[in-house]
């Protein structure tokens, strides 16, 4: 079975600042899907960003990147110009290319996130 | 677009009372899954549906939890008598499997409290 482990349950980051976000994951397939949601109070799940294993260009959407490192099953979040919106819990998730019961998302316990004005 | 629809927003019931969570999917996607979130375990699968039909319940956690889906448009999730330890979020996910990397989109949730 598969796990993600985020190792910093809490970070803090001053407004416009950058701060990177762990995680690494346990698998022994060649190709999946990894997932960084973002969890503000609201409680909604929204997704950040989105990385095939398949493509090594590591992706990008604005002010957020990752750093992906199949070799290390590393997959951390970079936040550039940090906003004070940015302020949430980070879940990095993990899914299996294959369909049945692989097509459930395994999370990480989440890093809260802080940003000081 | 109408994202993932979740009812009700909160419940707040008592012990021994029947619980039903509502989620109507993304217009178009054929795979629905549940997720519970709690503060011990966080966020794990509950079930997941496939063009209605239940693939995986692996994750339901007892007999007391039950889902259906009778159509594409509608799934609930019932719990049946509901306990304090069921108090937690509840969400609801729909995907098309095959387009933008299988991503999973959510509900905003259902917070339970069982007192």
């Amino acid at each position: 079975a598969q796990t993600v482990t985020q190792s910093q349950p809490e970070m803090s980051v001053q407004e416009a600042e950058t701060v990177t976000l762990s995680c690494t994951y346990d698998t022994s397939e060649s190709d999946y899907y990894l997932f960084w949601y973002k969890q503000p109070p609201s409680r909604q799940m929204i997704l950040v960003i989105r990385q095939e294993a398949y493509k090594q260009q590591n992706a990008t959407e604005n002010r957020f990147s990752v750093n992906f490192q199949k070799a290390a099953k590393s997959f951390s979040l970079k936040i550039s110009d940090s906003q004070l919106g940015d302020a949430a819990m980070y879940f990095c998730a993990y899914r299996s290319i294959w369909g049945g019961s692989n097509y459930k998302l395994t999370f990480g316990k989440g890093t809260l996130l802080t940003v000081n004005p | 677009d109408a994202g993932v629809i979740q009812s009700p927003r909160h419940e707040v019931t008592e012990m021994g009372q029947e619980v039903t969570l509502r989620c109507k999917p993304i217009s178009g996607h054929n795979s629905l899954f549940w997720y519970r979130q709690t503060m011990m375990r966080g966020l794990e699968l509950l079930i997941y549906f496939n063009n209605n039909v239940p693939i995986d319940d692996s994750g339901m956690p007892e007999d007391r939890f039950s889902a259906k889906m009778p159509n594409a448009s509608f799934s609930t999730l019932k719990i049946q008598p509901s306990e304090p330890r069921d108090s937690a979020v509840y969400f609801c996910a729909s995907t098309l499997p095959g387009q933008l990397q299988e991503t999973q989109y959510f509900g905003p949730g259902t917070r339970l409290l069982v007192l």
